[in-house]
């Protein structure tokens, strides 16, 4: 099956500054890779996908990179807000066939004002 | 437009009782799904459907845990016994079927079993 790694666990930066959260992925049939935010006594939000037919996808403030090759892809977040603060998961499925999201184990952002 | 429903938000309840969670998906949504989320596990997926009917259960961790779809607009998680290791926090989510994998969640259940 599956399996998602994500690093870091903790991630703090200064507002305005950028962040960076890294995942990895061993199925080489995944082709589809959300990340999702939870802030605290929610569910987890979906706020950027992307494919594997794509290596970067940008929304606003917030980008997604993939390297394919290396099963790798990462979720950038520039200028950062108070209001980013937050566990953020990356995951990995299958866009096709069996529709399970595999899920790495988050990232706390705190964004210090 | 509505989100995912879910009810209750929180539910504490003594070991050994039946425990039921309920689900409403976003209307017109096809998949349902039910994760549950622990500190020590994560996001695990239990059980997900289409069209109302189970597609794969491979998660539910054991005979304890049972899911129901009776029609497109509502599901049910339920355990019996429950036991405090089945704290944590519960997820529905659904999906369109033209867009399976983009999964709405809902604000969960937190479930305590003292």
């Amino acid at each position: 099956g599956e399996n998602v790694e994500q690093h870091p666990s903790t991630l703090s930066v200064q507002e305005g500054d950028s962040a960076v959260i890294k995942c990895t992925y061993s199925d080489s049939a995944s082709n589809y890779f959300p990340w999702y935010k939870q802030e605290l006594g929610k569910g987890p939000q979906l706020i950027i996908d992307i494919r594997s037919n794509v290596g970067e996808k940008k929304d606003q403030r917030i980008a997604v990179t993939l390297n394919k090759t290396a099963k790798h892809f990462s979720l950038h977040i520039t200028e950062t807000q108070p209001e980013d603060s937050a566990v953020y998961f990356c995951a990995a499925s299958r866009i096709s066939g069996a529709n399970n999201l595999f899920f790495g184990t988050g990232t706390r952002l705190t964004v210090i004002p | 437009d509505a989100g995912v429903i879910q009810s209750p938000r929180h539910e504490v309840t003594e070991m050994g009782q039946e425990v039921t969670l309920r689900c409403k998906p976003i209307s017109g949504h096809d998949y349902l799904f039910w994760y549950r989320q622990t500190m020590m596990r994560g996001l695990e997926l239990l059980i997900y459907f289409n069209n109302n009917v189970p597609i794969d259960d491979s998660g539910m961790p054991e005979d304890r845990f049972s899911a129901k779809m009776p029609n497109a607009s509502f599901s049910t998680l339920k355990i019996q016994p429950s036991e405090p290791r089945d704290s944590a926090v519960y997820f529905c989510a659904s999906s369109f079927a033209g867009l399976a994998y983009e999964q709405y969640f809902g604000p969960g259940t937190r479930l305590t079993v003292t």
